[in-house]
C-alpha cells in the first residue's frame, strides 16, 4: 500500500526566504504527483503535475523535482511571500492504483511579513 | 475558466440521517472522483467514475453509495448519518483517467 510522507510537518520562515518542502513515498512505480495548496477550510488548488516521466515541472516561483527511484519530490518555493501562508498536499497516483490520489498529511507554512 | 462545483458548500445532518451530495465536473471531464477530509487529516480517496461507470473504489463505507449521471454530473448518497461522517467532502474531476485532477471548493458535512 503507497504510504506517503510529508517533512517538515510545519514551518514558519520571514517574508523573502527560499524554501522547499519535502515529500517521500514508498512505492516507486507512480504514474505521476500534484501538488496542491488548501486555504484553512477551503478546497485544494492544484500547483504542479509531474508525470512518472519528468525530472521537474516550474510555475512562477514554484519548481517541483521528482526522483521517482528514490521515492521523493521536493517543491520549491522562491521569494516567499506572506500570500503563500498555507498547507501544501503532495499526491501520488500509482500505476496499480487505479485512478485514486494518495494524499501526504501536508506541510502547513507560515510566512511571516 | 470554469471550475468543479459542489452543492450544497455546507450541509448540518443529524445522525441517522440521510444526505445527498452533487458535483458538476469540468465541462468535458468525464472522470469525477469523491474524496473525504475529516478535521485536521488529508483527504482520503473513496470513488470514481469514469464515463458514467465506476473506476474505482476506496474506502467508501457500505452505507455511501455514488453515481454518474449521463451529463457526467455526479452525487454522493449517504445514508444512516454517523458522528464520524463529519468531513470536507471534495469532488475532482479530470479529462480522462490519468490526467491531472482539479478539485472543486469541498461540502462541509455536519452530522450533530
Amino acid at each position: 500500500k503507497q504510504e506517503v510522507t510529508q517533512i517538515p510537518a510545519a514551518l514558519s520562515v520571514p517574508e523573502g526566504e527560499n524554501l522547499v518542502l519535502n515529500c517521500s513515498f514508498t512505492d516507486s512505480a507512480i504514474y505521476n504527483l500534484q501538488w496542491f495548496r488548501q486555504d484553512p477550510g477551503k478546497g485544494l488548488t492544484s500547483l504542479l503535475l509531474i508525470q512518472s516521466s519528468q525530472r521537474e515541472q516550474t510555475s512562477g516561483r514554484l519548481n517541483a523535482s521528482l526522483d521517482k527511484s528514490s521515492g521523493r519530490s521536493t517543491l520549491y518555493i522562491a521569494a516567499s511571500q506572506p500570500g503563500d501562508s498555507a498547507t501544501y498536499l503532495c499526491a501520488v497516483r500509482g500505476n496499480n492504483a487505479g485512478n485514486m490520489l494518495t494524499f501526504g498529511g501536508g506541510t502547513r507554512l507560515m510566512v511571516k511579513p | 475558466a470554469a471550475g468543479v462545483i459542489q452543492s450544497p458548500r455546507h450541509l448540518i445532518k443529524e445522525k441517522r440521517e440521510t444526505a445527498t451530495l452533487k458535483c458538476y465536473p469540468i465541462p468535458r471531464h468525464d472522470t469525477v472522483y469523491w474524496y473525504q477530509q475529516g478535521p485536521g487529516q488529508d483527504p482520503q480517496f473513496l470513488i470514481s467514475f469514469y464515463e458514467k461507470m465506476q473506476s474505482d473504489k476506496g474506502s467508501i463505507p457500505d452505507r455511501f453509495s455514488a453515481q454518474q449521471f449521463s451529463d457526467y454530473h455526479s452525487e454522493l448518497n449517504m445514508s444512516s448519518l454517523e458522528l464520524g461522517d463529519s468531513a470536507l467532502y471534495f469532488c475532482a474531476s479530470s479529462p480522462g483517467r490519468g490526467y491531472e485532477q482539479y478539485f472543486g471548493p469541498g461540502t462541509r458535512l455536519t452530522v450533530t
